[in-house]
């Protein structure tokens, strides 16, 4: 069965300061990988997500993740965080064995200093 | 597109009584998705359609819950009699992808139900 590990529960750093946030999942072959926003009171937003070829993927609010086949990773990234930033970030998993199943990590909580 | 549509987006309702909550998920999604999240559970699958049919209801916690979808554009979710412990925010999403598809689009999340029941 896929399941995916946000290490992470709570980050916090300073505005400015650049961000990154792990994800590990455990899947036998190449899944679908993808990273949601959820901002206080609102849903799931989609950031971004993999599938195949590069695996450097840029997404929205200058958001960026690398797909590391060899550490079964999905790192989030972002080189300057803003304080509109901080919110919970989730990590998820999908694969064809599991049809149209996302997976969903635990989150982390992001926090954002002035 | 006005994106998955939930309503309430506040219920408060006293311990016994019966609460629908309601999803109208993006025209032409074939699949839709009810979630469950808490503090200290996280975000958890309740049930999944897919052209309007149940696939997957493992995750409903007991016989209180249930959840139909009689078209392709509404679903409800119904807990009857609420209880305290099912206090929380309720996500209905919907997707393109069909059974046994890769889910290339992922979910598009409504805003969500926040249930308290006291």
């Amino acid at each position: 069965a896929q399941s995916v590990t946000q290490p992470d529960i709570h980050i916090t750093v300073s505005e400015g300061a650049s961000l990154e946030l792990r994800c590990n999942y455990s899947y036998g072959a190449t899944p679908y990988l993808f990273w949601y926003v959820q901002s206080p009171g609102q849903g799931l937003q989609l950031l971004l997500k993999y599938f195949s070829g590069d695996t450097l993927v840029q997404g929205i609010k200058g958001f960026e993740a690398e797909f590391k086949r060899s550490q079964s990773s999905f790192n989030l990234r972002k080189p300057s965080v803003h304080w509109s930033d901080a919110a919970e970030y989730f990590c998820a998993v999908a694969s064809n064995n599991a049809g149209n199943m996302l997976t969903f990590g635990g989150g982390t909580r992001l926090m954002v200093k002035p | 597109d006005a994106g998955v549509i939930q309503s309430p987006r506040h219920e408060v309702t006293e311990m016994g009584q019966e609460v629908t909550l309601r999803c109208k998920p993006i025209s032409g999604h074939n699949s839709l998705f009810w979630y469950r999240q808490t503090m200290m559970r996280g975000l958890e699958l309740l049930i999944y359609f897919n052209n309007n049919v149940p696939i997957d209801d493992s995750g409903m916690p007991e016989d209180r819950f249930s959840a139909k979808m009689p078209n392709a554009s509404f679903s409800t979710l119904k807990i009857q009699p609420s209880e305290p412990r099912d206090s929380a925010v309720y996500f209905c999403a919907s997707s393109p992808s069909g059974q046994g598809a890769p889910v290339r689009g992922g979910y598009t999340f409504g805003s969500g139900t926040r249930l308290t029941v006291v």
